[in-house]
């Protein structure tokens, strides 16, 4: 299967502090991807970073990227409770056809 | 709101139904894509069209099938449903195919077999 793996599953932090979550993969890549979902909802489009990019920000947040152990992580700085949501990494190898991880659930506590 | 519409937001059916899933993209792409979000399998990618054809597959059932029509709006066909098929079905849509295209979600269909 081409779906990664994240971790930790569950993620719990106090308002202002940062969350770091890890994603694996198992296959070559184009690009990697990181999407937010609110409970239930539909999932929304953070970042991309591409193979030959090892770290990007945008706002807040700032992924890394280590095609050689084939890993990502996110960085959420000064969290919010409205940044509680799962968040999944997505891989693309090429046909810009996503292959979702297990997602990290955070939860912000106020 | 991404733009990407989809119908019904929920849907109960008994086992054996079919049922069909609509999604009208955001305006101007011509990729759609669709996935099943269930709790044992996860989010998993089922199959993708660009411009009326399809384009690639993922992990879709044979008893599922899809399709793009001329105004660029899709369905998904789900038909002899088993408590299984019990997932939230996403569209989603891109304006075109190549990689790194930011792929745009709406909020999915629920579907419930009961």
């Amino acid at each position: 299967s081409q779906q990664g793996e994240e971790d930790p599953q569950a993620l719990s932090i106090q308002e202002g502090e940062n969350a770091t979550m890890n994603c694996s993969y198992k296959t070559s890549i184009n690009n990697l991807q990181w999407y937010r979902q609110n409970s239930g909802r539909g999932l929304v489009h953070l970042i991309l970073i591409r193979s030959n990019e090892r770290e990007k920000h945008s706002g807040r947040l700032r992924v890394t990227l280590d095609t050689s152990k084939k890993s990502s992580s996110l960085l959420i700085t000064a969290s919010r409770a409205a940044d509680t949501a799962s968040y999944f990494c997505a891989t693309d190898a090429g046909a810009n056809n996503l292959f979702f991880g297990t997602g990290t659930r955070l939860t912000v506590i106020p | 709101d991404s733009g990407v519409t989809q119908t019904p937001k929920h849907l109960i059916t008994a086992t054996g139904q079919r049922v069909t899933l609509r999604c009208s993209p955001r305006s101007g792409d011509l990729s759609v894509y669709w996935y099943q979000q269930s709790l044992d399998q996860g989010l998993q990618f089922l199959i993708q069209y660009y411009n009326g054809e399809e384009r690639a597959k993922g992990n879709i059932l044979e008893r599922f099938s899809a399709q793009q029509f001329p105004d660029l709006h899709s369905e998904l066909n789900l038909s002899s449903l088993e408590l299984g098929d019990s997932a939230l079905y996403f569209c989603a849509s891109s304006v075109g195919p190549s990689s790194g295209n930011t792929i745009y979600f709406g909020e999915g269909s629920w579907l419930t077999v009961v």
